[in-house]
């Protein structure tokens, strides 16, 4: 089983910061089956990026996904108010997949 | 336009089995380069893989819960179902299904439906 493990567990920052969130995994993982998610309260996980890099539909051009091998990376370039949550990593090409333990953004 | 759409008891008592399904429009559960899935939130905490299914019959468990869930296709519903025996309250979540694609394109996910056990 391929574990990806997320950090920071939290991270403080102020709109209009940059942030930066890692997902590490055990082994490696095809860039193809690499996704992000935004989860706020109460609401069902969002799809941010899929195949490491990829903007999902209606996605905003602040969200960046990179990354290959075993070290992938999540970047808001400038937080607005609505991207304070959760973020989880998953990689579902190792069936059944796995998720990161999630990142907490929160308002500094 | 794709759409997953959760249904089953909210409720269930503890040792009986959680029965779901997801009903999928939009698509069919026989097209290739796709696979399914089901996964849980427990209440406040993340986001854990159940198991996914492919329309070959090839099925992949969590090894936590392998001895406990069943995962199965029923083409002539466009649905797929998960079966979970001898619950407990640790198995209390919002249970999501999803649609995974086999080449660089969007996963799918249902909005999810709690399941509570409790007696």
């Amino acid at each position: 089983e391929i574990v990806l493990t997320q950090s920071p567990g939290t991270l403080s920052l102020s709109p209009g910061e940059r942030a930066t969130l890692s997902c590490r995994a055990t082994q490696s993982v095809s860039t193809t089956y690499l996704a992000w998610y935004q989860q706020k309260p109460g609401q069902a996980p969002r799809l941010l990026i899929y195949g490491a890099s990829s903007r999902a539909t209606g996605i905003p051009d602040r969200f960046s996904g990179s990354g290959s091998g075993t070290d992938f990376t999540l970047t808001i370039s400038r937080l607005e108010p609505e991207d304070f949550a959760v973020y989880y990593c998953q990689q579902y090409g190792n069936s059944p997949g796995t998720f990161g333990q999630g990142t907490k953004l929160e308002i500094k | 336009q794709l759409q997953l759409q959760e249904s089953g008891p909210g409720l269930v008592k503890p040792s009986e089995t959680l029965s779901l399904t997801c009903t999928v429009s939009g698509g069919s559960v026989t097209s290739s380069g796709y696979y399914w899935g089901w996964i849980r939130q427990p209440p406040g905490e993340g986001l854990e893989s159940i198991g996914t299914i492919y329309y070959s019959g090839g099925t992949y468990y969590n090894p936590s819960l392998k001895s406990r869930v069943t995962i199965s296709v029923d083409t002539s519903k466009n649905q797929f179902s998960l079966k979970v025996t001898s619950v407990a309250a640790a198995d209390t979540a919002v249970y999501y299904c999803a649609r995974y694609p086999q080449w660089i394109s969007q996963p799918s996910w249902g909005q999810g439906t709690l399941v509570t056990v409790s007696s």
